[in-house]
């Protein structure tokens, strides 16, 4: 039971390039998210999908796009990536949705770096 | 838009108890109040959640005023592992019937020897 997976564990990218972060999790949720912490910050929600084929924005989804590819799967792509997108990128998941008072499992992080 | 306010820091020394308060004026009826730590380079990790009154758990206890604008999370006999960021975390329902997960800025704790 490994809960929640990211990859790459970090990534350089130069601008204007684009990557997808994947996030998986093995632990039957429904709902997952997309969150960016930058330095000495606290966490920021970026799109949330509160079930599988469902996703929607949170406070921060300019120039990010998701897909829940399934009930496992949630990614991440950076069409453009630009240098306002350094930071680190936590994938979550809940069984239900979080708002509502069910505890989310957090991955390690990837850790972006735009040049 | 809502947002918690928290402490930016504490300090405190091993074996006091600790605690912590966040305001959320502007909680929906239907929001619970969520409580994470986070050490460096890790993922957020759950401690404790509840919706009003007293929650209590092996690890803390969550404090919940009648009106909910606010939430106290209370660490008992801290230890050094206990030095972490400690954030908050609340729904936001939006003009627009959206809602929001909305993090605290985070506490920093440090614990003394």
């Amino acid at each position: 039971n490994a809960g929640v997976t990211q990859t790459p564990k970090f990534q350089v990218l130069k601008t204007g390039q684009s990557m997808t972060l994947q996030c998986a999790q093995d632990m039957n949720h429904n709902s997952m998210y997309w969150y960016r912490q930058d330095p000495g910050m606290g966490l920021r929600l970026i799109y949330y999908s509160a079930s599988e084929g469902t996703t929607d924005k949170g406070e921060v989804p300019n120039g990010y796009n998701v897909s829940r590819l399934n009930k496992r799967e949630f990614s991440l792509r950076l069409e453009s990536a630009a240098p306002s997108q350094t930071s680190v990128y936590f994938c979550a998941s809940s069984e239900g949705t979080a708002d509502v008072g069910y505890e989310q499992y957090f991955g390690p992080g990837t850790r972006l770096t735009v040049t | 838009l809502a947002k918690t306010t928290q402490p930016i820091s504490m300090d405190s020394y091993e074996g006091q108890e600790v605690n912590i308060t966040c305001s959320h004026n502007n909680i929906a009826t239907n929001d619970y109040i969520t409580w994470y730590q986070q050490f460096p380079s890790q993922g957020p990790r759950f401690i404790i959640q509840g919706y009003k009154t007293k929650v209590t758990n092996e690890v803390a206890s969550l404090f919940i005023p009648a009106d909910r604008k606010s939430s106290t999370l209370s660490l008992p006999r801290v230890s050094l592992s206990d030095t972490a960021v400690y954030y908050c975390l609340v729904g936001d329902f939006r003009m627009d019937s959206s809602y929001k997960l909305i993090f605290g800025s985070g506490t920093r704790l440090l614990v003394r020897p």
